[in-house]
C-alpha cells in the first residue's frame, strides 16, 4: 500500500523567505503525486501534481514541486512567501489500482509571518 | 468556477444520533467521494460512488455508514448512530471523468466539521 509522510505539522516561515514543505512517499510503482491547499474555511484546492514527464511541476500561486525518485521525495517549494501562503499543506499519492483515487499525508500548517 | 458545495459546515449531534451530510459536486462530473480527516490525523478515504452504486469503500466505511444519490444532483453521506470517535471534516470530492484514472483532477469541497457529544 503507498504512503505519505509530511515532515512537520507546522512550518512558520517571514514574508519574503523561502517556503519548503517536505513530502516523502512510498510506493512500489511509479506514482502520481498531488499537493493540495486549504485556505481557512475553503476547500481542498489542487495546486499542483506530478504524473509523467517533467519532474519538476510548476503549480498555481508561484509554487512548485519536484518529484525525485531516489529520493521518493516530493518537496513543496515557493521562493518568497507571500502573507496570503499562509494555509493547510496537503500531499497526496495515487494508487495505481482500484478507484480509491488519493492517499493523503497529514497535512503541513504553513504560518508566514510580517 | 464550478465547485462542489457541502452543507452543513458545521454540525453537533450527540452520541447515538443519525447525522446526513449533504454535497453537490460539480454538474457533470461522474465519480463522487467521501473522506474524512479526524483532527490531527490523515486524510482519509471513506468510499467512491459511480453509476449510482458504490465502486470502492475503506474498512472505515462500516455498516453505520451509507451513501445516496437521491435526486441526480445531491450526493449525501448518512451516518445511523453516531459515535464520539466519528468527530472529524467531512469532504466530499467529484471528477469528471467517465473512467478514473489515477492522474485525474479531484474536486473537493470545504468541507463538513461533525462534532459528535
Amino acid at each position: 500500500a503507498q504512503s505519505v509522510t509530511q515532515l512537520g505539522s507546522h512550518v512558520s516561515v517571514s514574508e519574503g523567505a523561502l517556503v519548503l514543505l517536505r513530502c516523502n512517499y512510498s510506493s512500489s510503482v511509479p506514482p502520481y503525486l498531488f499537493w493540495y491547499v486549504q485556505y481557512p474555511n475553503q476547500g481542498l484546492q489542487l495546486l499542483l501534481k506530478y504524473t509523467t514527464g517533467a519532474t519538476l511541476v510548476k503549480g498555481i500561486n508561484g509554487f512548485e514541486a519536484e518529484f525525485k525518485k531516489s529520493e521518493t521525495s516530493f518537496h513543496l517549494t515557493k521562493p518568497s512567501a507571500h502573507m496570503s501562503d499562509a494555509a493547510e499543506y496537503f500531499c497526496a499519492v495515487s494508487e495505481n489500482s482500484g478507484n480509491t483515487p488519493l492517499v493523503f499525508g497529514k497535512g503541513t500548517r504553513l504560518s508566514v509571518i510580517a | 468556477e464550478p465547485e462542489v458545495t457541502q452543507t452543513p459546515s458545521h454540525q453537533v449531534t450527540q452520541m447515538g444520533q443519525e447525522v446526513i451530510l449533504r454535497c453537490v459536486p460539480i454538474s457533470n462530473h461522474l465519480y463522487f467521494y467521501w473522506y474524512r480527516q479526524i483532527l490531527g490525523q490523515k486524510v482519509e478515504f471513506l468510499v467512491s460512488f459511480y453509476n449510482n452504486e458504490i465502486s470502492e469503500k475503506s474498512e472505515i466505511f462500516d455498516d453505520q455508514f451509507s451513501v445516496e444519490r437521491p435526486d441526480g444532483s445531491n450526493f449525501t453521506l448518512k451516518i445511523r448512530s453516531t459515535k464520539l470517535e466519528d468527530s472529524a471534516m467531512y469532504f466530499c470530492a467529484s471528477i469528471s471523468a467517465r473512467v478514473y484514472r489515477p492522474g485525474n483532477t479531484i474536486y473537493f469541497g470545504e468541507g463538513s466539521w461533525l462534532t459528535v457529544v
